[in-house]
């Protein structure tokens, strides 16, 4: 595997469900980003993981929880979503930003369907 | 808030021509501009990257310029093809130590044979 890799690639889940997303990066890179995206909406970031910490999270209701394990790996926690959650949901990774901005890579994303 | 806008949202050529797509940001003070393409349901290709501090980067049949002082960024596409159609997206970078990327929501751009 190479690159940023993302499973599911399709997820449809009920409202009282409980699912995950998983992110994994082979770049060695040493943050993680979680976007949505919606139709006719910019990206919106969710939550960033630089050096296995929580360094951003942009009011992201708690529905959403991340968990990032390891450099390498990122999680996405979902129970109790609601239909507006669906949306095509894409993991990024790149060097810590903090002392300068590095080029983002991007996952193939899990669209996600909540019915 | 920075704010990110590509203008035309769509855009439709002939195979051959070439075009420019335009991308303005509200505050200047950006660390590094990027352009990714998307294409449909999938996740996105990163482009260019250009730095605060250059004015244009170049790979292939892109050029994309950065004038900071203007908001504006460019993606100029030479002898457009079929393959690329596809959308084009512009992000800008909040500075060192944000990890802020606000995009645009895109340029969708067909390249008709």
């Amino acid at each position: 595997e190479t690159g940023v890799t993302q499973t599911p690639r399709h997820l449809v889940m009920g409202m009282t469900n409980k699912k995950s997303l998983k992110c994994e990066q082979h770049l060695g890179h040493n943050a993680m980003y979680w976007y949505k995206q919606s139709a006719k909406k910019p990206l919106e970031l969710m939550f960033v993981y630089s050096l296995e910490e929580r360094v951003e999270n942009n009011s992201v209701p708690s529905r959403f929880s991340p968990e990032c394990p390891n450099s390498s790996h990122l999680f996405l926690h979902l129970h109790t979503l609601q239909p507006e959650d669906s949306a095509l949901y894409l993991c990024a990774s790149s060097q810590d930003p903090s002392g300068r901005a590095y080029e983002q890579y991007f996952g193939p994303g899990t669209r996600l369907t909540v019915t | 808030k920075q704010e990110v806008t590509q203008i035309p949202a769509a855009l439709s050529v002939p195979e051959g021509e070439n075009l420019v797509l335009n991308c303005s940001f509200t505050d200047s003070a950006i660390y590094n501009l990027q352009w990714f393409r998307q294409d449909p349901g999938k996740g996105l290709t990163s482009l260019l990257l250009i730095q605060s501090s250059q004015r244009e980067q170049t790979s292939g049949r892109l050029n994309a310029s950065l004038d900071k002082s203007s908001g504006r960024s460019t993606l100029y596409i030479a002898a457009s093809q079929p393959g690329d159609s596809a959308t084009y997206l512009c992000a800008a970078w909040g500075g060192a130590g944000s990890y802020q990327l606000t995009f645009g929501k895109g340029t969708k751009l067909s390249v008709i044979p």
